[in-house]
């Protein structure tokens, strides 16, 4: 498995808070995804990233943020947290390859967050 | 239309069997093309990508593209009751590299 950690794994949190969760990587791969994953949608792009520093919005970025100040680390903050923002969180990484293999994602375990 | 649209199933195929699972696109996906199978609670996993027209194989898997028809499919050879998963349909948004998910396919395959 591709070294990709994601923390917490189990979240639960009010209307309101803010939430960050956090991806780790292993693999030095140059580009990171958030996703979530919500039934009858199948997986979303909120945020991604293509270097340090450099991120750029998904499909679904409304009330979410992200930061990534190492290689290693993607972090994506819901800003204040609503119901509707109840889901599987998925972090991903790929890598460019000669092949345009780039494109081709390993994720994470996920995140499973529900907000009251 | 949307950009990866998959039939949701579930597919119910018996074990030995083929099993045949295809995925349309639009005008605003025309790259790589890929087939995650993800089990329930778990996260998707890459198991075939396709770039190019025609047929691809690896072990008991074949995806093929047809960029004419804007189709691809995964097939199933052999099916056993351990390729039992939802399997999600994704390719390159056209001038970017962004993966668009289809919602996925569940399959059963019933011993």
């Amino acid at each position: 498995d591709a070294g990709i950690t994601q923390s917490p794994r189990h979240k639960v949190t009010e209307t309101g808070t803010p939430v960050t969760l956090r991806c780790h990587q292993t693999e030095n791969h140059r580009y990171m995804y958030w996703y979530r994953q919500d039934p009858g949608h199948g997986l979303r792009l909120i945020h991604y990233s293509y270097g340090v520093k450099d991120t750029d919005k998904g499909e679904v970025s409304d009330g979410y943020s992200v930061s990534r100040s190492k290689t290693e680390d993607f972090l994506l903050t819901l800003e204040s947290a609503t119901s509707s923002q109840t889901s599987v969180y998925f972090c991903a990484i790929s890598e460019y390859g000669q092949d345009r293999s780039y494109n081709e994602q390993f994720f994470g375990p996920g995140t499973r967050l529900t907000v009251l | 239309q949307k950009e990866v649209e998959q039939n949701s199933g579930p597919l119910s195929v018996p074990e030995g069997a083929i099993a045949s699972l295809n995925c349309t696109y639009s005008d605003r996906v025309s790259q790589s093309f890929f087939w995650y199978r993800q089990y329930s609670g778990k996260s998707p996993e890459l198991i075939m990508s396709i770039y190019s027209n025609g047929d691809k194989e690896d072990g008991r898997f074949t995806a093929q593209l047809n960029k004419a028809s804007q189709y691809v499919s995964l097939l199933i050879r052999d099916s056993q009751p351990s390729d039992s998963a939802t399997y999600l349909c994704a390719g390159v948004n056209t001038g970017g590299f962004k993966t668009i998910f289809g919602a996925g396919t569940r399959l059963f395959v019933k011993a």
